[in-house]
């Protein structure tokens, strides 16, 4: 069954570095999207992408992160000058488009980020 | 604005008991509605969702949701919980957009 792969799972960084995570949504998908998810806290959405560019962000996707899909396979999430509240498992997903399946979301297994 | 409640943080159910988990929504209309679990270190995985129709559905490993208009709810439903069902279960809500909001979760206890 085709699947989201994110790299790394897991990564420790110092506050102020700079952090790219990696995606590959599956293959025939349109939309791609960031969620993260602080440890023990709920699920929320960051940031959705569609025809190379942002469809919808939410108030916690500021200056200090960007997304880029570099290639016809990669989806990539930036983050600028880490804070220590950036440490969470963070979520790529991707769905197929169309009336019925534009919202089913399908999700890799996450990268955690460390910020010490 | 949108929002998802789930108010059980955490459910214990013997093994081969009946499960309900609780979820309402708060739209003025009628959202997309999902069930995700998460087992430990693991993504998010679709166990099933409501788009319109049958307000009964049906997903997969056994699991079913019943969508309640009158309630703005969407409940899981399994039989008979297996010990393999321990995990966290997540609703959500999508109103059409790009944003799907989710839930706080319910984490499941299974006891032998």
């Amino acid at each position: 069954e085709p699947e989201v792969t994110q790299t790394p799972s897991h990564q420790v960084t110092q506050m102020g570095q700079e952090v790219i995570l990696r995606c590959v949504p599956i293959s025939n998908h349109l939309y791609f999207y960031w969620y993260r998810q602080i440890l023990g806290q709920k699920v929320e959405f960051l940031v959705s992408f569609y025809n190379n560019e942002i469809s919808e962000k939410s108030e916690i996707f500021d200056d200090q992160f960007s997304v880029e899909r570099p290639d016809g396979s990669n989806f990539t999430l930036k983050i600028r000058s880490t804070k220590l509240e950036d440490s969470a498992m963070y979520f790529c997903a991707s769905t197929e488009g169309g009336a019925t399946t534009a919202n089913v979301l399908t999700f890799g297994a996450g990268s955690r980020l460390t910020v010490l | 604005a949108q929002s998802v409640t789930q108010p059980d943080i955490h459910i214990t159910v013997s093994e081969g008991a009946s499960l309900e988990l609780r979820c309402n929504y708060s739209y003025g209309a009628t959202p997309y509605l999902f069930w995700y679990v998460q087992s430990p270190g693991q993504g998010l995985q679709l166990l099933l969702k409501y788009f319109s129709g049958d307000t009964l559905v049906q997903g997969i490993k056994g699991f079913e949701a019943e969508f309640k208009r009158s309630q703005s709810s969407f409940n899981l439903r399994k039989p008979s919980v297996h010990w393999s069902d321990a995990a966290e279960y997540f609703c959500a809500v999508n109103t059409g957009g790009f944003k799907t909001i989710f839930g706080a979760g319910t984490r499941l206890f299974v006891k032998a």
